[in-house]
């Protein structure tokens, strides 16, 4: 299947704790992202990658992270895990340029939970 | 700074009817505006994607209308089903922002057999 896909679906973890959301996407784009949805379900940019190059990075705290081995990944590392970070973080992909449609596709979401 | 307001925040129809949802934006300035479909606890499915240059985009029942000029979008769900029922959200990118896409809160759609 062409998609996004992220793993864990869902991660319950302590606060204190560092942790990491895998994303995998193959369908050859070459711009990826990471959304936040809070509890009041506002969805949020965080970070994108093009080229494996950070291009925006909104007021995000520095716990958080992006990492991209390649083109078809990013992968988000959180350190410090506080109560706030308890949200649904979603992976995106798009191709993007001139010549591109643009449509962001987003993965299934991972659930993190701080306790 | 861009905010992206949809209206209404929930909406419950009959089986069968037609029904609008709407989505305005306050900076005209967009390089394109996109329609999702959440489900409970899923991800988000991308619906259409309207370029700043077109004024609306269907795929079978549903139509997605772009108005720059007044800041406006709408998607109109044709005979809706059940199985419509969703949240759905409004989102624009505008020009420059490398793919930052600005999001509306949503209209949580439930259709009734």
């Amino acid at each position: 299947d062409t998609a996004v896909s992220q793993t864990p679906k869902y991660l319950v973890t302590q606060m204190g704790n560092d942790k990491s959301i895998k994303c995998e996407q193959n369908l050859g784009h070459d711009t990826m992202y990471w959304y936040k949805q809070d509890s009041k379900k506002f969805l949020k940019i965080m970070f994108s990658y093009n080229n494996k190059e950070l291009i925006i990075n909104e007021t995000v705290p520095n716990r958080f992270s992006p990492k991209s081995p390649d083109k078809a990944h990013l992968n988000l590392h959180i350190n410090s895990l506080e109560l706030g970070d308890s949200a649904v973080y979603f992976c995106a992909s798009s191709q993007d340029g001139p010549l591109s449609y643009n449509e962001q596709f987003f993965g299934p979401g991972t659930r993190l939970t701080v306790l | 700074k861009q905010e992206v307001t949809q209206i209404p925040a929930a909406l419950s129809v009959p089986e069968g009817e037609n029904l609008v949802l709407n989505c305005s934006f306050t900076d005209s300035a967009i390089y394109n505006l996109q329609w999702f479909r959440q489900d409970p606890g899923k991800g988000l499915t991308s619906l259409l994607l309207i370029q700043s240059s077109q004024r609306e985009q269907t795929s079978g029942r549903l139509n997605a209308s772009l108005d720059k000029s007044s800041g406006r979008s709408t998607l109109y769900i044709a005979a809706s089903q059940p199985g419509d029922s969703a949240t759905y959200l409004c989102a624009v990118r505008l020009w420059g922002s490398q793919g930052n896409l600005i999001f509306g809160k949503g209209t949580k759609l439930s259709v009734k057999p």
